[in-house]
C-alpha cells in the first residue's frame, strides 16, 4: 500500500519570504513522486516530479522539491513567494513496481501568502 | 497541444439516476485515469484504462465503471446515483513515454446529486 502525508492543513507567509510546503510518503519499491496545485474550480496543474537522479528537482513557476529518501520526505519549496502562488497543493506518489498509473494523493495544503 | 477535456462541466442529477462522464486526453495519450475529489474524503483513485483496457482499480464499488474507445477518449458511468456520489470528478492522461509518468488532469466534472 502507499500513502502521502501533508501534515500542514494551511501554510501562510509573507510575499518574498521563502516558503516550504512539506510532504511525506510511504511506498513499497522506488517511489515516483509528483506535487501539483489546484486554484478554485479548476482541475490540477502539474508542477513537477521527482523519478530519479537529482534529489533537488525544478518545476514550473520557480517551485523545486527536495528529495530525502531517508526521511521519505519530498518537501515543495520556492525561494520567494507571489501572492498568485496562493492555492491548494497536492503531493502525490506511485510505485515503480507493479503496472499503471495510480497516483495517490495527500490531503492537500492550502498556501496563502499575504502582502 | 490541447490539454484534457472533460464534460460536462457541471451535472445535477437526482438520487437513483445514472450519469456518463466523458473524457478527451490529450492527443498521443493513451493512459487515462479517473479521480474523485470531495472535501471529505480528498483526491481518491477510480481507474485506469490504457489501449481499452482497465489496468488499475480503486476501492469504489460496482456502481462505478468506465470504458475507453479506441481513440483513447474514455467515459466513466454511475448508477443508481447516491447523495455522497456529489464530487468533482477529474480525468487524467498520461504520456506513455519511459520516464514520463505524470498525469495531466482536465478541470473536471462537478456532479451534485439531490
Amino acid at each position: 500500500a502507499q500513502s502521502v502525508a501533508q501534515p500542514e492543513d494551511q501554510v501562510n507567509v509573507a510575499e518574498g519570504n521563502p516558503l516550504t510546503v512539506k510532504c511525506t510518503y510511504s511506498v513499497s519499491g522506488n517511489p515516483y513522486l509528483f506535487w501539483y496545485v489546484q486554484y478554485p474550480n479548476r482541475g490540477l496543474q502539474f508542477l513537477l516530479k521527482y523519478i530519479t537522479g537529482d534529489n533537488l528537482v525544478k518545476g514550473s513557476y520557480g517551485f523545486e522539491a527536495e528529495f530525502n529518501k531517508s526521511q521519505t520526505s519530498f518537501h515543495l519549496k520556492k525561494p520567494s513567494a507571489l501572492v498568485s502562488d496562493s492555492a491548494l497543493y497536492f503531493c502525490a506518489v506511485r510505485s515503480d513496481t507493479g503496472g499503471g498509473n495510480k497516483l495517490t494523493f495527500g490531503t492537500g495544503t492550502q498556501l496563502k501568502v499575504e502582502l | 497541444k490541447a490539454g484534457v477535456t472533460q464534460t460536462p462541466r457541471y451535472l445535477i442529477k437526482t438520487r437513483g439516476q445514472q450519469v456518463t462522464l466523458s473524457c478527451s486526453p490529450i492527443s498521443g495519450h493513451r493512459s487515462v485515469s479517473w479521480y474523485q475529489q470531495t472535501p471529505g474524503q480528498g483526491l481518491q483513485f477510480l481507474f485506469e484504462y490504457f489501449s481499452e483496457t482497465q489496468r488499475n482499480k480503486g476501492n469504489f464499488p460496482g456502481r462505478f465503471s468506465g470504458r475507453q474507445f479506441s481513440n483513447s477518449r474514455s467515459e466513466m458511468n454511475v448508477s443508481t446515483l447516491e447523495l455522497g456520489d456529489s464530487a468533482l470528478y477529474l480525468c487524467a492522461s498520461s504520456p506513455t513515454v519511459p520516464g514520463s509518468y505524470e498525469q495531466y488532469f482536465g478541470p473536471g466534472t462537478r456532479l451534485t446529486v439531490t
